[in-house]
């Protein structure tokens, strides 16, 4: 059966500093896969999708980059985070049928 | 483009009542509907999605909702609420047109059962 990794669970960096967050899908191949982004009392914000390797396109121009090493990896990057990237990040997966199949997230504290 | 509202932002009911969740959405043609739910710090569930046929769909956890065109809706229904239902709530549709921007989520509802 297909899984879907996160981590971290939780994180908290300071400003200025970068940030990584990894998601791996297994069980598939060529999976497509999103980024989200949750703020608080604010719905979900789809940041970048992936349909394959090193293919990537971005919803929202903002201080994140996402990368697609591998099929089944997606990277979820900045340089500097900012106050303003606080939130919950989720990862998903999704295939020739639509509907996705979600992470169970990361919440990101910039302090 | 495609678009959802979930017009109640919160939703309170006691523990056993009835429960309608209200969406409404806007595409040009036949939609995929879904529903989620995300409990506090998880990821998002499916609880049941709409492609075709029967417009009234089973889902987990005890949850239907039916799929109205003439009122463009997907309301989420459950008979009786049970304290661990509270969480929030978001609908989605998706284009049939197989791009991979797939899903578009409303803002969410949340909900609080009491005792």
């Amino acid at each position: 059966s297909q899984t879907i990794h996160q981590w971290p669970a939780t994180l908290v960096q300071p400003v200025g500093s970068p940030l990584s967050l990894e998601c791996t899908v297994e069980g598939t191949s060529n999976p497509n896969l999103y980024w989200y982004r949750q703020a608080a009392g604010r719905g979900l914000q789809l940041l970048f999708y992936s349909v394959g390797i090193g293919q990537i396109s971005s919803e929202v121009p903002q201080n994140l980059s996402a990368s697609r090493p591998q099929d089944r990896q997606f990277i979820l990057s900045s340089k500097k985070l900012l106050l303003s990237d606080s939130g919950f990040y989720l990862c998903a997966w999704g295939q020739q049928g639509p509907g996705y199949t979600f992470g169970s997230g990361t919440r990101l504290t910039v302090v | 483009a495609q678009s959802v509202t979930q017009p109640d932002i919160h939703i309170t009911v006691s523990e056993g009542a009835s429960l309608e969740l209200r969406c409404n959405y806007s595409y040009g043609a036949t939609p995929y509907l879904f529903w989620y739910v995300q409990s506090p710090g998880q990821g998002l569930q499916l609880l049941l999605k709409y492609f075709s046929g029967d417009t009234l769909v089973q889902g987990i956890k005890g949850f239907e909702a039916e799929f109205k065109r003439s009122q463009s809706s997907f309301n989420l229904r459950k008979p009786s609420v049970h304290w661990s239902d509270a969480a929030e709530y978001f609908c989605a549709v998706a284009s049939a047109s197989g791009s991979a921007r797939q899903l578009t989520f409303g803002s969410g509802t949340q909900l609080t059962v009491l005792p």
